[in-house]
């Protein structure tokens, strides 16, 4: 069975940093598309960033300040977030593409989301 | 930067049919794709490449795609279709979500 898993959210200060964390379990990780999304507080879905062998991907609004990265050994995803601010407050989703290599522009499988909340 | 745009909300009787219309700038020229997601839960992909269903879902759940407008069409809407849908299309190694519309079952 497909699972994702986040974690690592929390209340942060502006400016501050943080890292997210993905632990994938029923595939074979390294074959497929990985990608964050966020969900601020009673809005839509953003697309954050993704990653598919190496190669990397970001929203316009985290480019420069998020970094998207895997750890193939330990099935897991990541995203450092740098220099947060009030705007990236939301609910953080990992989730992978529906099929293997990215070959399907949709995302499949989602985990339970982390919140984010960026406050003094 | 591509935009998708659809009506906030939608109404349905139980028994009835749903649409839910996406649109986008030559939107038929991508894949595009739907999610279902119900209060308090995560995203669930209900359509992908424009009309596939993934396994376990209805199939009172289908897509069409061509123009400039992606359809997600709901066929003896049950209660507990009520939900916020999203399509999404892919475009330059980027993810594109639409605005987002509220199902609600009457």
């Amino acid at each position: 069975e497909v699972q994702v898993v986040e974690s690592g959210g929390g209340l942060v200060q502006p400016g501050g940093s943080l890292r997210l964390s993905c632990a994938a379990s029923g595939f074979t990780f390294s074959n497929y598309s990985m990608n964050w999304v966020r969900q601020a507080p009673g809005k839509g879905l953003e697309w954050v960033s993704r990653t598919l062998s190496r190669t990397t991907h970001y929203s316009d609004s985290v480019k420069g300040r998020f970094t998207i990265s895997t750890d193939n050994a330990k099935n897991s995803l990541y995203l450092q977030m740098n220099s947060l601010r009030a705007e990236d407050t939301a609910v953080y989703y990992c989730a992978r593409d529906q099929g293997i290599s990215g070959t399907t522009g949709a995302l499949g499988y989602w985990g339970q989301g982390t919140l984010v909340t960026v406050s003094s | 930067s591509y935009e998708l745009t659809q009506p906030p909300s939608v109404s349905v009787s139980p028994g009835q049919t749903a649409s839910i219309t996406c649109s986008g700038d030559k939107l038929g020229d991508k894949y595009a794709s739907w999610y279902q997601q119900r209060a308090g839960q995560s995203p669930v992909l209900v359509i992908y490449q424009d009309s596939r269903r993934p396994s376990g879902i209805p199939e009172r759940f289908s897509g069409s795609n061509a123009g400039n407008t992606a359809t997600l069409t709901i066929s003896g809407t049950q209660a507990m279709d009520e939900a916020d849908y999203y399509c999404q299309a892919w475009d330059s190694s980027t993810y594109v979500f639409g605005t987002g519309t509220k199902v609600t079952v009457l």
